[in-house]
């Protein structure tokens, strides 16, 4: 099992650019979340799933979208990145919503 | 609003010392706790999760207590070693499949 994997793990955007970020998990999980992660802020939840075809929005979900279309993958978008963006962005999964598997991260970075 | 705080100072200990980290949280009552670990570079990985009704759980050389008098968690480690050295996160249950996450204590064991 490969777990949850992330793609890309390093990006870089000028500012207005998007970009898609993917999530997939082989674990079969119903649930499927996007945190980012600054420092000194801890994980906030952008977007949450939890089952194919749904999704609800978390904690700092604005200039975020999400989709999940199969039960397997969640994709984030940024429709027009903006340097407050910058930040280390973890998809995780989980069975029954309690313990989540979390990727490896993306490190992005807005100029 | 719910708020979790962590000691954002890092704890460095001396190898096969027992290491303590606090979490404590307010205007909350969860149903359960969590306790993850991350290494620097890597998402956080999952390490135990107590539930309300229960007062301790081990696993190995963990230890986490919760006290929702006192609205506080203990995790330990004892026996520390090296390897050891990592940021540790605890996480409430904020609703239905979702958590709040502190933002991690350092633990440093020297050698």
């Amino acid at each position: 099992n490969a777990g949850v994997t992330q793609t890309p793990k390093f990006r870089v955007l000028k500012t207005g650019q998007s970009m898609t970020l993917l999530c997939a998990q082989d674990m079969n999980h119903e649930y499927m979340y996007w945190y980012r992660q600054d420092p000194g802020m801890g994980l906030r939840l952008i977007h949450y799933s939890v089952g194919e075809g749904t999704t609800a929005k978390g904690e700092v979900p604005d200039g975020y979208n999400v989709s999940r279309l199969k039960k397997q993958n969640f994709l984030l978008g940024l429709e027009s990145a903006a340097p407050s963006q910058t930040s280390v962005y973890f998809c995780a999964s989980s069975y029954s919503g309690l313990e989540q598997y979390f990727g490896p991260g993306t490190r992005l970075t807005v100029t | 609003s719910q708020k979790i705080e962590q000691n954002s100072e890092a704890l460095n200990i001396q190898e096969g010392k027992t290491a303590t980290l606090t979490c404590n949280y307010t205007n909350y009552s969860p149903a359960y706790l969590q306790w993850y670990r991350q290494d620097p570079g890597r998402g956080p990985v999952f390490l135990l999760l107590i539930r309300e009704n229960e007062k301790e759980k081990r696993k190995e050389r963990l230890k986490v207590t919760f006290d929702t008098t006192l609205k506080q968690s203990l995790f330990h480690i004892t026996a520390s070693q090296p390897a050891d050295s990592a940021t540790y996160l605890c996480a409430l249950d904020k609703s239905s499949y979702k958590l709040i996450f502190g933002s991690g204590t350092r633990l440093l064991v020297r050698p």
